[in-house]
C-alpha cells in the first residue's frame, strides 16, 4: 500500500514569491492534516480536513496561507507571499477518520526562503 | 511554557544499551499517548500508541504512561545503530478535539556501534 505522497520534496524560493505544496493521502483516508515542523522542533498542526471540509484551521496564518482539498482526496497548501520565517518542513498526514488516532505522515516538503 | 516538554538531547548510547526517553505534559485532558520515530529528512512514523495510564510492550519497545504525574516514557531495549533517530512524543485529548496531536520537540538519539 502506498503511503502519503508529497511533492515537491524540496523547494527554494525568494521571499515574497508564492509557493504551493501538494499532498496525496493514503487511499481511503478521510482525514488529512498539514503540519509545520521547524528545525529541532516537533510538528505543529496548521489545518485538518474531514473529507473536503476544513474542521480545524485555527493555527493557519490566513493572511498568507491557504489550503484546499477538492473532492476530499488530494490537498494543496499555498503560501503567498512567502517570508523568510516560513523556511521549514511542511508535513502532510492522513488517518482513516477523526476518531482513529493513528496518523501516517508523508516525507514532507523542505522549504527554504531566501 | 509548552504543553508538552521533551529533552532535546542528543542522547548517545552504546549498541545494546537501554535507551530511556520521556516527556512531561501539562494538559490533564490528554488521554492518548504516542511515540513517533523520525529519521533525518523523513516524516514521523508511529512506534507506540497507548490509551490512558499503564504499560505497553511491543518487541524491544516499552511505553509507560503515568497520568497522575503527567509523565510518559519510552524504553528501547538492546538498542541498535538503526535506532538512531529523533523520537517524538505526541498526545491528544480525543473527544471533541478529535485526534489533534500535540507533539514534544523530540529527542535525538545516537546509538554507537
Amino acid at each position: 500500500e502506498a503511503g502519503v505522497v508529497q511533492s515537491p520534496r524540496y523547494k527554494i524560493i525568494e521571499k515574497k514569491q508564492p509557493v504551493a505544496f501538494w499532498c496525496n493521502p493514503i487511499s481511503g483516508h478521510n482525514t488529512l492534516y498539514w503540519y509545520l515542523q521547524n528545525l529541532g522542533q516537533g510538528p505543529e498542526l496548521l489545518i485538518r480536513y474531514e473529507n473536503e471540509e476544513a474542521v480545524d484551521d485555527s493555527q493557519l496564518p490566513k493572511d498568507r496561507f491557504s489550503a484546499e482539498r477538492l473532492k476530499g482526496v488530494d490537498s494543496t497548501l499555498k503560501i503567498q507571499p512567502a517570508e523568510l520565517g516560513d523556511s521549514a518542513v511542511y508535513l502532510c498526514a492522513s488517518s482513516l477518520s477523526r476518531a482513529t488516532g493513528t496518523q501516517y505522515f508523508g516525507p514532507g516538503t523542505r522549504l527554504t526562503v531566501l | 511554557q509548552k504543553e508538552v516538554e521533551q529533552d532535546p538531547g542528543p542522547l548517545s548510547v552504546p549498541e545494546g544499551a537501554i535507551v530511556s526517553l520521556n516527556c512531561t505534559y501539562s494538559n490533564s485532558a490528554f488521554q492518548y499517548f504516542m511515540w513517533y520515530r523520525q529519521y533525518s529528512r523523513k516524516g514521523p512514523e508511529l512506534l507506540m500508541y497507548t490509551y490512558s495510564s499503564g504499560n505497553k510492550e511491543d518487541g524491544r519497545f516499552t511505553a509507560q504512561v503515568d497520568k497522575s504525574s503527567k509523565y510518559i516514557s519510552l524504553f528501547i531495549r538492546d538498542s541498535q545503530p538503526s535506532d538512531s533517530a529523533t523520537y517524538l512524543c505526541a498526545m491528544s485529548a480525543g473527544g471533541t478535539a478529535g485526534n489533534k496531536l500535540t507533539f514534544g520537540g523530540g529527542t535525538r538519539v545516537l546509538v554507537k556501534p
